[in-house]
This record gives C-alpha cells, structure tokens and sequence, in this order.
C-alpha cells in the first residue's frame, strides 16, 4: 500500500525557517516524481515544487524561487521540504503528493495527509 | 504557465442532482487534465485522469470528457458523500497548475 507519512504541525514566527518531511513507503521512492502542494486557509491549491528523488533534480514555482528547498534522503525514502524568511502569507497544509506511481499521464495519484505551518508572530 | 478556470465556483444541488462542472485550460493540455475532490480537513483525492479515465475505487457516478481547452466533470446522480470541493488540473506542462475550485453545496 502506498503511502506518504508528514510530519507533525509546526508554529514558527515571521522570519524563521521550517522544514516538514514527507516519508514514503509502498512504491520505489526514486522512480516517481515528490511534489509540494500548498493550500492557504480557505484557498484553493497552490504547487510549490518537485523532486526527482533518483538525481535530487528540482524545480520550484516562480513564486518560492530562492526562499524553498526540496531535498531528500534516499537512504530514508524521505523528502523534505524548506521555506526561510516565513510571513504571515505562508501559513497553510502543506502536502507531498506523488506522481504516476498507479497510472500514466502524472496524476497526482497519492498525497500525504498535509501538515499545518502556521506563521504567526 | 497554463491557467486553468473552473466554472462555477460553486453549486447548491440535492441528492440524485446531475452535476457538472466545467474546467477551461488558457492553452492546448491535449487529455492531461486530472480532477480531484477534496473534503474538509483531508486532501485531495484523484478521482478521474487523462481527461476521462477513472482512479480505481473511484464510483462510476462520475465521469469526465474533454479534450485540448474544455474538460468537464459529471457526476450523474449525487450521493451524499459527494458534497465536496472539485478541483481540474493540468499536468501537460510544469508547473503543474490548478483549477480555483468549485464547491458543491447541499441544495
């Protein structure tokens, strides 16, 4: 069974970094693309960015350029992801979501259960 | 990046309504169009892929056509498990962009 564990709720203040994990289990951790997916509270979904896991390839939305990190640890079939200089505007679920583990065409096809960063001063 | 419009932005209906909401994509996305239903407090949950091509264990009440620009969701008789937010994706191109959403209400 696949599934993709997140780590637990985080409160940072306005300014500081966070980094949340997403383990995943049940599929080959290297051959599926990891995405970040965030959602503000009562607003729609927003991609942050994805990991190739098998050569530590990123890509990021325009709007996170140089403030996120996606990385990973294959040894630990986990992914995690960075966000510095948090602002109020940051406070969402954060998900990790899969690609194309079950069926072609990349479907985000798995998710995590989400984790809540809240900036708040 | 491809923007992609739902429509509406939300819907009152009862149970055994047929629903369907519609998804527009700014530019061709040939069948990469996925939708998702989402319910409060959970996330997202892929429900059809490729534009019309349904996830396992998915009910067969919904369905989903559409090709290039315009893609719809349908499902044809409204349980009560359904009311929920759907969301289209595009995942022809990176970023992989997101629909705004459209909530069914109960009626």
């Amino acid at each position: 069974e696949v599934q993709l564990e997140q780590s637990g709720a985080e409160v940072k203040r306005p300014g500081a970094t966070v980094k949340i994990s997403c383990k995943a289990s049940g599929y080959t951790f290297i051959d599926n693309y990891l995405h970040w997916v965030r959602q503000a509270p009562g607003k729609g979904l927003e991609w942050v960015g994805r990991l190739d896991a098998e050569d530590d390839e990123t890509i990021y939305a325009d709007d996170f350029q140089g403030r996120v990190t996606i990385t990973a640890d294959r040894s630990a079939d986990t992914a995690f992801l960075e966000m510095s200089s948090l602002r109020s505007e940051d406070t969402a679920v954060y998900y990790c979501a899969t690609d194309g583990v079950s069926v072609g065409l990349n479907p985000f096809d798995y998710w995590g259960q989400g984790t809540l960063v809240t900036v708040s001063s | 990046d491809i923007q992609m419009t739902q429509s509406p932005s939300s819907l009152s209906a009862s149970v055994g309504d047929r629903v369907t909401i519609a998804c527009r994509a700014s530019q061709t996305i040939g069948n990469y169009l996925n939708w998702y239903q989402q319910k409060p407090g959970k996330a997202p949950k892929l429900l059809i892929y490729g534009a019309f091509s349904l996830q396992s264990g998915v009910p067969t009440r919904f369905s989903g056509r559409g090709y290039e620009t315009d893609f719809s969701l349908t499902i044809s008789s409204l349980q009560p498990e359904d009311f929920a937010t759907y969301y289209c994706q595009q995942t022809y191109n990176t970023p992989p962009t997101f629909g705004q959403g459209t909530k069914v209400e109960v009626k």
